[in-house]
């Protein structure tokens, strides 16, 4: 089955302890991108990959890093985790840039509470 | 900010009639795409139009696109209790690289 799977779904931890949130396609996607969504603000773009060894900030990049090292994974890392880090995540992969029919597919998202 | 726009932020209609949303954006843009969430739920892509198109069908879905006022509706016909959901509006500004979604319309749908 094609997807986007995320983990863990669920994380509660404390200000300052060092936490990745893993993503991985199957779906042979070039590009793949993470969000955060917090109550009435919609999505917003934190970083963004077109490729492997390929990685770009989008709106909100302070105090995340990811990293592209496979095509298929795409790992968020929190080095200091704060609690306005708090937020529900999402990792999102496409089949391409440019001008290619670029659908977005979701992961079911990681719901992190930073105490 | 160029954060697109839903409106209205919630919608509530009884099962059969339509609904109607609307997302307003601030820049060019190359396409414009909606995505339904189910409460908590990752999104999932509904449809796509793309900026030289005018309007767009899929199923009971509608699409519409004004260029020139930066804007888009989504009609969404004979609507279902399972149609309720927050939807939202993404733009796509620069050529598949980065989306700005707007905060979303939460629609319900009584049976």
């Amino acid at each position: 089955e094609a997807q986007v799977t995320q983990n863990p779904r669920y994380l509660i931890t404390v200000t300052g302890k060092k936490l990745t949130v893993t993503c991985s396609q199957n779906m042979n996607h070039e590009y793949m991108s993470w969000y955060r969504q917090d109550p009435g603000l919609g999505l917003r773009q934190i970083y963004y990959s077109m490729n492997v060894e390929v990685t770009d900030k989008g709106d909100v990049p302070e105090g995340y890093k990811v990293s592209r090292k496979e095509k298929r994974n795409f790992p968020l890392i929190l080095e200091s985790p704060s609690p306005n880090q708090t937020s529900l995540y999402f990792c999102a992969s496409s089949l391409a840039t440019g001008a290619s029919y670029n659908e977005q597919f979701f992961g079911p998202g990681t719901r992190l509470t930073v105490l | 900010s160029q954060q697109g726009e839903e409106d209205p932020q919630a919608l509530s209609i009884q099962e059969g009639e339509n609904a109607t949303m609307n997302c307003s954006y601030k820049t060019s843009i190359n396409n414009l795409q909606w995505y339904r969430q189910n409460s908590g739920r990752g999104l999932v892509h509904l449809i796509l139009i793309r900026s030289n198109e005018r309007e767009k069908h899929s199923g009971r879905l509608r699409v519409t696109l004004d260029t020139s006022k930066k804007s888009s509706s989504l009609l969404i016909t004979a609507s279902r209790a399972a149609d309720t959901a927050s939807y939202f509006c993404a733009t796509d500004f620069n050529y598949g690289q980065n989306f700005v979604f707007g905060p979303g319309t939460r629609l319900s749908v009584l049976p």
